[in-house]
């Protein structure tokens, strides 16, 4: 089936460690997207990526970094410079020319817990 | 900038009574989409609409409707007869046209936790 794989589900981290958070899409969608998301709040967009090779800061891109190797894959690695790092992210993904406009299809998201 | 106001943080409403989310937004973009999700406490967001900037209808799903008003900027999320299972937090999102730089950006709003007490 078609859709978007995130892992792990649960990810626990040493303060000062960095972790990879992995977001795989088989949709074969041009877009990706990384969103963090603290209890009771919204989304906040991180990164996102158009296309393979290129990406964007989204409006809280400090102590994240992401690569766009592969069109079907946008890790996101949360570094020691992320003070707050304990939250829930999500990743999305959606197409684009011929899909204009279409949803973001989202994973089931990753939990991280500082410990 | 682009952006989603969901004023509302927490309602709650005896089942069966009709619930309706309120979302404002601002961009400069004359082409934009606007979408609504529900995030049940599972976590995964799923998709439940999205309107296109050019078209004012209003929409009708089984017991969802969408009002979409663009001179007052507003796109109005309403549940009737609402059932327990309608309990989750639903957000309202923003995205600009496709191919532009900015195009891809989704904006969300910060989301309207719904509750449907027995």
């Amino acid at each position: 089936d078609g859709g978007i794989t995130q892992s792990p589900k649960y990810l626990f981290r040493k303060e000062g460690q960095n972790v990879t958070l992995s977001c795989e899409q088989n949709l074969n969608h041009d877009a990706m997207y990384w969103y963090r998301q603290d209890p009771g709040q919204g989304l906040r967009l991180i990164y996102y990526s158009q296309i393979v090779n290129d990406f964007q800061k989204g409006d809280i891109a400090e102590g994240y970094s992401v690569s766009r190797e592969k069109k079907e894959s946008f890790p996101l690695t949360v570094t020691s410079a992320q003070k707050n790092p304990t939250a829930f992210y999500l990743c999305a993904s959606t197409g684009q020319g011929a899909s204009l406009g279409t949803e973001a299809f989202f994973g089931q998201g990753t939990r991280l817990t500082v410990v | 900038a682009q952006k989603v106001t969901q004023a509302q943080t927490e309602i709650s409403v005896v089942e069966k009574e009709d619930v309706t989310l309120d979302c404002v937004y601002e961009t400069r973009d004359t082409t934009y989409y606007l979408f609504w999700y529900k995030q049940p406490p599972s976590g995964e967001l799923v998709f439940l609409i999205r309107r296109n900037s050019f078209d004012e209808q209003n929409e009708i799903s089984g017991r969802y409707s969408w009002n979409f008003q663009k001179s007052t900027s507003s796109f109005n999320f309403t549940i009737t007869a609402s059932q327990v299972v309608d309990s989750a937090v639903y957000f309202c999102a923003l995205s600009g046209p496709p191919g532009y730089s900015s195009a891809s950006k989704i904006i969300f709003g910060s989301g309207t936790r719904l509750s449907i007490r027995p």
